[in-house]
Protein backbone atom coordinates (compact mmCIF):
# COMPACT_ATOMS: atom_id res chain seq x y z
CA UNK A 1 0.00 0.00 0.00
CA UNK A 2 1.66 3.62 -1.06
CA UNK A 3 1.70 5.80 1.64
CA UNK A 4 3.14 8.64 -0.72
CA UNK A 5 1.41 9.18 -3.71
CA UNK A 6 3.00 10.85 -6.83
CA UNK A 7 0.13 10.76 -9.41
CA UNK A 8 2.13 12.34 -12.12
CA UNK A 9 4.32 10.60 -13.71
CA UNK A 10 5.54 13.38 -16.17
CA UNK A 11 5.33 16.90 -16.53
CA UNK A 12 6.91 19.44 -19.15
CA UNK A 13 7.61 22.87 -18.41
CA UNK A 14 9.16 25.74 -20.69
CA UNK A 15 12.03 27.28 -19.59
CA UNK A 16 11.53 30.16 -17.37
CA UNK A 17 7.84 29.26 -16.34
CA UNK A 18 6.61 27.53 -12.73
CA UNK A 19 6.68 24.02 -12.32
CA UNK A 20 4.70 22.45 -9.73
CA UNK A 21 5.25 18.67 -8.61
CA UNK A 22 2.66 17.15 -6.66
CA UNK A 23 2.66 14.93 -3.58
CA UNK A 24 -0.07 13.15 -1.46
CA UNK A 25 0.06 11.02 1.44
CA UNK A 26 -2.06 8.92 3.71
CA UNK A 27 -0.27 8.55 6.86
CA UNK A 28 -1.17 11.33 9.42
CA UNK A 29 2.34 9.81 11.42
CA UNK A 30 4.27 11.60 9.08
CA UNK A 31 6.02 14.76 10.56
CA UNK A 32 8.75 15.42 7.86
CA UNK A 33 8.47 15.39 4.14
CA UNK A 34 11.79 16.01 2.10
CA UNK A 35 12.10 16.33 -2.21
CA UNK A 36 15.03 14.41 -3.90
CA UNK A 37 16.13 15.20 -7.21
CA UNK A 38 17.28 11.86 -9.39
CA UNK A 39 19.43 12.13 -12.93
CA UNK A 40 20.00 9.33 -14.76
CA UNK A 41 22.39 6.80 -13.77
CA UNK A 42 22.95 8.25 -10.25
CA UNK A 43 21.57 8.38 -6.88
CA UNK A 44 18.86 10.60 -5.73
CA UNK A 45 20.02 13.83 -4.59
CA UNK A 46 18.19 15.86 -1.36
CA UNK A 47 16.71 19.18 -2.73
CA UNK A 48 14.05 20.77 -0.02
CA UNK A 49 12.33 19.20 3.01
CA UNK A 50 9.95 20.95 5.34
CA UNK A 51 8.89 19.94 8.73
CA UNK A 52 5.10 19.11 9.64
CA UNK A 53 4.75 22.13 12.00
CA UNK A 54 4.93 24.37 8.93
CA UNK A 55 3.28 24.91 5.76
CA UNK A 56 6.43 26.86 3.46
CA UNK A 57 10.04 26.69 3.17
CA UNK A 58 11.94 28.22 0.89
CA UNK A 59 15.63 27.59 -0.88
CA UNK A 60 16.79 29.53 -3.81
CA UNK A 61 14.37 28.93 -6.63
CA UNK A 62 12.64 26.23 -4.88
CA UNK A 63 9.80 26.18 -2.95
CA UNK A 64 7.71 22.84 -0.48
CA UNK A 65 4.42 23.80 0.15
CA UNK A 66 2.54 21.36 3.16
CA UNK A 67 -0.78 21.17 3.41
CA UNK A 68 -1.71 19.10 6.50
CA UNK A 69 -5.62 19.14 6.26
CA UNK A 70 -5.56 17.84 2.76
CA UNK A 71 -2.41 15.44 2.81
CA UNK A 72 -0.70 17.28 -0.02
CA UNK A 73 2.39 18.90 -0.28
CA UNK A 74 3.80 20.47 -3.42
CA UNK A 75 7.10 21.39 -4.84
CA UNK A 76 7.95 25.10 -7.02
CA UNK A 77 10.37 25.29 -9.20
CA UNK A 78 10.91 29.51 -10.46
CA UNK A 79 12.34 29.83 -13.25
CA UNK A 80 12.47 26.56 -14.06
CA UNK A 81 16.00 25.97 -16.05
CA UNK A 82 16.75 22.50 -18.57
CA UNK A 83 19.17 21.52 -16.08
CA UNK A 84 16.08 21.02 -13.73
CA UNK A 85 15.63 18.38 -15.77
CA UNK A 86 15.27 15.07 -13.75
CA UNK A 87 13.16 12.48 -11.64
CA UNK A 88 11.57 13.86 -8.40
CA UNK A 89 10.92 11.80 -5.61
CA UNK A 90 8.45 13.23 -2.68
CA UNK A 91 9.75 10.92 0.37
CA UNK A 92 7.75 11.19 3.62
CA UNK A 93 9.24 10.09 7.70
CA UNK A 94 7.42 9.24 10.74
CA UNK A 95 10.38 8.47 13.51
CA UNK A 96 13.60 7.70 13.61
CA UNK A 97 14.87 5.85 10.42
CA UNK A 98 11.95 5.16 7.78
CA UNK A 99 11.47 7.06 4.96
CA UNK A 100 8.71 6.44 2.27
CA UNK A 101 9.08 7.58 -0.59
CA UNK A 102 6.78 8.51 -3.89
CA UNK A 103 7.37 6.74 -6.92
CA UNK A 104 8.61 10.11 -8.66
CA UNK A 105 7.62 12.48 -11.26
CA UNK A 106 9.78 13.35 -14.47
CA UNK A 107 9.74 16.79 -15.14
CA UNK A 108 11.35 17.91 -18.70
CA UNK A 109 12.08 21.46 -18.90
CA UNK A 110 12.06 22.87 -22.78
CA UNK A 111 14.54 25.51 -23.97
CA UNK B 1 35.44 12.85 -0.68
CA UNK B 2 33.98 10.55 -2.57
CA UNK B 3 30.71 10.17 -0.16
CA UNK B 4 28.62 7.07 -1.03
CA UNK B 5 30.16 4.24 -3.41
CA UNK B 6 28.93 1.21 -4.14
CA UNK B 7 29.96 -1.86 -6.26
CA UNK B 8 29.53 -3.68 -8.42
CA UNK B 9 27.56 -0.93 -10.75
CA UNK B 10 26.03 -4.18 -12.57
CA UNK B 11 25.45 -7.43 -12.15
CA UNK B 12 23.33 -10.23 -13.29
CA UNK B 13 22.69 -13.30 -11.81
CA UNK B 14 21.21 -16.61 -12.17
CA UNK B 15 18.52 -18.00 -10.34
CA UNK B 16 20.01 -19.55 -6.92
CA UNK B 17 23.29 -17.89 -7.32
CA UNK B 18 24.02 -15.32 -4.25
CA UNK B 19 26.22 -12.64 -4.10
CA UNK B 20 26.98 -9.33 -2.06
CA UNK B 21 26.47 -5.89 -2.71
CA UNK B 22 29.13 -3.60 -0.89
CA UNK B 23 28.68 0.18 0.22
CA UNK B 24 31.11 2.33 1.71
CA UNK B 25 30.73 5.74 2.45
CA UNK B 26 33.88 8.26 3.77
CA UNK B 27 31.37 10.90 5.32
CA UNK B 28 31.87 9.58 9.10
CA UNK B 29 28.07 9.00 8.99
CA UNK B 30 26.56 6.86 11.67
CA UNK B 31 23.59 5.42 10.33
CA UNK B 32 23.37 3.37 7.04
CA UNK B 33 20.68 2.12 4.85
CA UNK B 34 19.92 -0.21 2.03
CA UNK B 35 16.99 0.56 -0.61
CA UNK B 36 15.60 -1.24 -3.63
CA UNK B 37 13.80 0.66 -6.87
CA UNK B 38 11.48 -1.11 -8.66
CA UNK B 39 9.95 0.12 -12.07
CA UNK B 40 6.85 2.24 -11.27
CA UNK B 41 7.29 1.89 -7.80
CA UNK B 42 9.16 4.44 -5.28
CA UNK B 43 12.17 3.31 -3.58
CA UNK B 44 11.18 0.96 -0.50
CA UNK B 45 13.56 0.56 2.74
CA UNK B 46 15.21 -3.05 2.79
CA UNK B 47 17.52 -3.06 5.78
CA UNK B 48 19.33 -0.17 7.79
CA UNK B 49 22.11 0.26 10.57
CA UNK B 50 21.52 2.83 12.78
CA UNK B 51 25.27 2.94 14.04
CA UNK B 52 28.19 0.67 13.93
CA UNK B 53 26.95 -2.86 15.20
CA UNK B 54 23.16 -2.60 14.92
CA UNK B 55 20.77 -3.64 11.77
CA UNK B 56 17.50 -3.56 11.45
CA UNK B 57 14.70 -4.35 8.69
CA UNK B 58 13.30 -2.04 6.79
CA UNK B 59 10.07 -2.96 4.74
CA UNK B 60 11.21 -5.34 2.67
CA UNK B 61 14.00 -7.67 4.42
CA UNK B 62 12.97 -10.73 3.23
CA UNK B 63 15.76 -12.83 0.84
CA UNK B 64 18.24 -10.59 1.90
CA UNK B 65 20.52 -10.24 5.01
CA UNK B 66 23.23 -7.01 5.83
CA UNK B 67 26.15 -6.84 7.73
CA UNK B 68 27.74 -3.41 9.23
CA UNK B 69 31.31 -4.43 8.86
CA UNK B 70 32.45 -1.29 10.51
CA UNK B 71 31.42 2.48 10.67
CA UNK B 72 32.12 3.03 6.99
CA UNK B 73 31.23 -0.20 5.20
CA UNK B 74 27.76 -1.99 4.87
CA UNK B 75 27.16 -5.11 2.52
CA UNK B 76 23.43 -6.55 1.20
CA UNK B 77 24.07 -10.33 0.47
CA UNK B 78 21.38 -12.35 -1.64
CA UNK B 79 21.77 -15.79 -0.63
CA UNK B 80 19.57 -17.31 -3.22
CA UNK B 81 18.05 -14.96 -5.97
CA UNK B 82 15.19 -14.95 -7.21
CA UNK B 83 14.02 -13.18 -10.18
CA UNK B 84 11.61 -10.80 -8.14
CA UNK B 85 14.83 -9.28 -6.99
CA UNK B 86 15.77 -8.08 -10.34
CA UNK B 87 16.08 -4.51 -9.26
CA UNK B 88 18.11 -1.17 -8.81
CA UNK B 89 19.22 -1.05 -5.09
CA UNK B 90 20.29 1.79 -3.60
CA UNK B 91 22.82 2.48 -0.60
CA UNK B 92 22.75 5.66 1.60
CA UNK B 93 24.06 7.13 4.64
CA UNK B 94 23.04 9.29 7.30
CA UNK B 95 24.78 11.27 9.80
CA UNK B 96 22.85 10.05 12.39
CA UNK B 97 19.26 8.83 12.33
CA UNK B 98 16.69 9.26 14.69
CA UNK B 99 16.83 13.08 13.85
CA UNK B 100 13.78 14.45 12.20
CA UNK B 101 16.23 16.78 9.65
CA UNK B 102 18.63 13.59 9.34
CA UNK B 103 19.37 13.93 5.50
CA UNK B 104 19.95 10.62 3.41
CA UNK B 105 22.84 10.69 0.62
CA UNK B 106 22.45 8.18 -1.65
CA UNK B 107 24.70 6.20 -3.65
CA UNK B 108 25.18 5.60 -7.27
CA UNK B 109 23.07 2.20 -7.05
CA UNK B 110 23.55 -1.38 -8.52
CA UNK B 111 21.76 -2.21 -11.37
CA UNK B 112 20.55 -6.28 -10.68
CA UNK B 113 19.27 -8.70 -13.22
CA UNK B 114 18.43 -12.40 -11.94
CA UNK B 115 17.31 -14.73 -14.52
Amino acid sequence: DQQVKQNSPSLSVQEGRISILNCDYTNSMFDYFLWYKKYPAEGPTFLISISSIKDKNEDGRFTVFLNKSAKHLSLHIVPSQPGDSAVYFCAARTGANNLFFGTGTRLTVIP
Amino acid sequence: NAGVTQTPKFQVLKTGQSMTLQCAQDMNHNSMYWYRQDPGMGLRLIYYSASEGTTDKGEVPNGYNVSRLNKREFSLRLESAAPSQTSVYFCASSEAGGSQRDTQYFGPGTRLTVL
